[in-house]
């Protein structure tokens, strides 16, 4: 029979456009958290990292939010790129220990 | 930068063999590491935290004797899948906690394929 799996939920945009890529994360005890990019066939790539602290923090051409209240975290990508096309991950991380908690992913395409 | 290596970065095995998978930083220490599991389109799974000199601690549901870690040195970690079958065949990846830092690198992935 044919088999029905979950696909990972995808964002498309117009190249120079901005992305915004949403992330709900589940304990909230995580106190620091990560996004991370990864191309097809290549282990993930650190973008950029924010601590509970923190609300919002800023690197090159990328932004994370954090809002604590409702357990949320967002990517911002200015002026997207083709380069940009990849899966975007966040994870979050308790600070007990070491371990990261990785959410369910989202596929950025970049279109002329 | 922090670099991390696998070895392989792609194998293809018969069903009932074992199959090691290397994981080496670089260019710094690493007292932890950990192995993730990848299927096509999910995220990645926590498999186990491999710590140098002792033993690994396996996440809930991945059987430790089916996944074999050694961590002997501060910069190797090693996974072995033993008696390897269809349904292991997925994207494994490793990562290295600097020491001092609390940063994750990670690895480039190995496919398993296991015929």
């Amino acid at each position: 029979g044919e088999s029905v799996g979950l696909h990972l939920p995808t964002l498309s945009v117009q190249e120079g456009d901005n992305s915004i890529i949403n992330c709900a994360y589940s304990n909230s005890a995580s106190d620091y958290f990560i996004w991370y990019k990864q191309e097809s066939g290549k282990g993930p790539q650190f973008i950029i990292d924010i601590r509970s602290n923190m609300d919002k923090r800023q690197g090159q051409r990328v932004t994370v939010l954090l809002n604590k209240t409702v357990k949320h975290l967002s990517l911002q990508i200015a002026a997207t790129q083709p380069g940009d096309s990849a899966v975007y991950f966040c994870a979050e991380n308790t600070g007990n220990t070491d371990k990261l908690i990785f959410g369910t992913g989202t596929r950025l395409q970049v279109f002329p | 930068g922090a670099v991390v290596s696998q070895h392989p970065s792609r194998v293809i095995c018969k069903s009932g063999t074992s199959v090691k998978i290397e994981c080496r930083s670089l260019d710094f220490q690493a007292t932890t590491m950990f192995w993730y599991r990848q299927f096509p389109k999910k995220s990645l799974m926590l498999m186990a935290t491999s710590n140098e000199g002792s033993k690994a601690t396996y996440e809930q549901g991945v059987e430790k004797d089916k996944f074999l870690i050694n961590h002997a040195s501060l910069t190797l970690s090693t996974l072995t899948v033993t008696s390897a079958h269809p349904e292991d065949s997925s994207f494994y990846i490793c990562s290295a906690n600097r020491v001092r830092f609390n940063e994750q690198f990670f690895g480039p992935g190995t496919r398993l394929t296991v015929l």
